[in-house]
């Protein structure tokens, strides 16, 4: 059984460009959250998809956008990057009721801005 | 703002001893209570949930909840070296979708 697969583990980009990042959701899961995660805190909640339709957002700039496909897999685009953009992004693929059975996460994305 | 607050440690035990692990949240009208572990450079791992007062145990694990007092806490039994993790408090306030995590107390478990 599959779990939660993203891409690509380690990424270095200038600041001013743009990024996209992948996640395959865990076999059975059609529900796919992305969180960055600052050194030495908790994940930040970035944005939820369910039904290729953006279900919820935190409180993220519009720079952050996203996507999920008919297969449920998704992306992260960030646009114009900052220094502070600089962390882990996780992807957490679950069922429709996420706060009901919690997450399984993917192991990340090390994104470095420069 | 909904918080979810937990002291970041770290927190020292030694082998074989219990640790315990607390979180607070703010809103009272929160539903799910997750603790999820997570080793250094590592992803979250799901290791309990909880959602009624009252005390649920799995294996060494034992999650408490108490929402009257607005606290979590998870108790670590037999502590191993392997335990040595960030474990992070996550909570779902009630009408949101999205569970909030906390910042995590880093735990160090010694020989």
């Amino acid at each position: 059984d599959a779990g939660v697969t993203q891409s690509p583990t380690h990424l270095i980009k200038t600041r001013g460009q743009q990024v996209t990042l992948r996640c395959s959701p865990k076999s059975g899961h059609d529900t796919v959250s992305w969180y960055q995660q600052a050194l030495g805190q908790g994940p930040q909640f970035i944005f939820q998809y369910y039904e290729e339709e953006e279900r919820q957002r935190g409180n993220f700039p519009d720079r952050f956008s996203g996507h999920q496909f008919p297969n449920y897999s998704s992306e992260l685009n960030v646009n114009a990057l900052l220094l502070g953009d600089s962390a882990l992004y996780l992807c957490a693929s679950s069922l429709p009721e996420t706060g009901t059975y919690g997450y399984t996460f993917g192991s990340g994305t090390r994104l470095t801005v420069v | 703002q909904k918080e979810v607050e937990q002291n970041s440690g770290p927190l020292s035990v030694p082998e074989g001893a219990i640790a315990s692990l607390n979180c607070t949240y703010s809103d009272r009208g929160s539903q799910s209570f997750f603790w999820y572990r997570q080793y250094s450079g590592k992803s979250p791992e799901l290791i309990m949930s909880i959602y009624s007062n009252g005390d649920k145990e799995d294996g060494r694990f034992t999650a408490q909840l108490n929402k009257a007092s607005q606290y979590v806490s998870l108790l670590i039994r037999d502590s191993q070296p392997s335990d040595s993790a960030t474990y992070l408090c996550a909570v779902r306030a009630g009408g949101s979708y999205i569970p909030t995590f906390g910042r995590g107390t880093s735990l160090i478990v010694h020989p």
